[in-house]
């Protein structure tokens, strides 16, 4: 069966601390994203990333970076936290394949983490 | 930015009792897809529908799309309890990435 794991399901932080927040994946998909979820917003793409090394702005990228050595982890960063990142944080990851073929054009089903619940102090 | 946009907010019904989730979406897509939450956990895919499909079913799931009118709906038949959950409408526009919208909330009562 296939599996995201989020490296944490809750954290609490300082204001000024850098946060690493850690999303692995089993299947051997090619892409990987970062939301944060927010009450009557639904979803936001932070970054996400199509290959090792390569990433790729989302809607709300400032305050975060991201980084993506081995083709099955990608990390979040905070830099410096700030209250305003509160959130709910959710990983996930699709196949850029169809059949046997990548196809860049077609968005696969997305398959999520359970999420880590943020509190910056 | 916010593709999607689901109606209701929020959906209460009984068991047994059919629920009908909308989504509207602004541009033009390549698929559309489904997904659920239960609370406090991550989104599960339920099905997905492209963009020269109208209608597809999956169990007691049958979703539309009306690519004219840019907007699709989720009929859950027979709901039980268990189908309480948050759902979203995700639209795909092309390079990977999908715009979700705000999602239906649906209690099922017993």
């Amino acid at each position: 069966d296939v599996k995201v794991t989020q490296s944490s399901r809750y954290l609490v932080k300082r204001t000024g601390e850098k946060v690493f927040l850690e999303c692995v994946q089993d299947m051997d998909h090619e892409n990987m994203f970062w939301y944060r979820q927010d009450p009557g917003l639904g979803l936001r793409l932070i970054y996400f990333s199509y290959d090792v090394k390569m990433k790729e702005k989302g809607d709300i990228p400032e305050g975060y970076s991201v980084s993506r050595e081995k083709k099955e982890r990608f990390s979040l960063i905070l830099e410096s936290a700030s209250t305003n990142q509160t959130s709910m944080y959710l990983c996930a990851s699709s196949t850029l394949h169809t059949g046997d073929r990548k196809n860049y054009n077609i968005n696969q089903p997305q398959h999520f983490g359970d999420g880590t619940r943020l509190s910056i102090l | 930015s916010q593709q999607g946009e689901e109606d209701p907010q929020a959906l209460s019904i009984q068991e047994g009792e059919n629920a009908t989730m909308n989504c509207s979406y602004k541009t033009s897509i390549n698929n559309l897809q489904w997904y659920r939450q239960n609370s406090g956990r991550g989104l599960v895919h339920l099905i997905l529908i492209r963009s020269n499909e109208r209608e597809k079913h999956s169990g007691r799931l049958r979703v539309t799309l009306d690519t004219s009118k840019k907007s699709s709906s989720l009929l859950i038949t027979a709901s039980r309890a268990a189908d309480t959950a948050s759902y979203f409408c995700a639209t795909g526009t092309g390079f990977q990435k999908l715009v979700f919208g705000t999602g239906t909330r649906l209690l099922v009562s017993p």
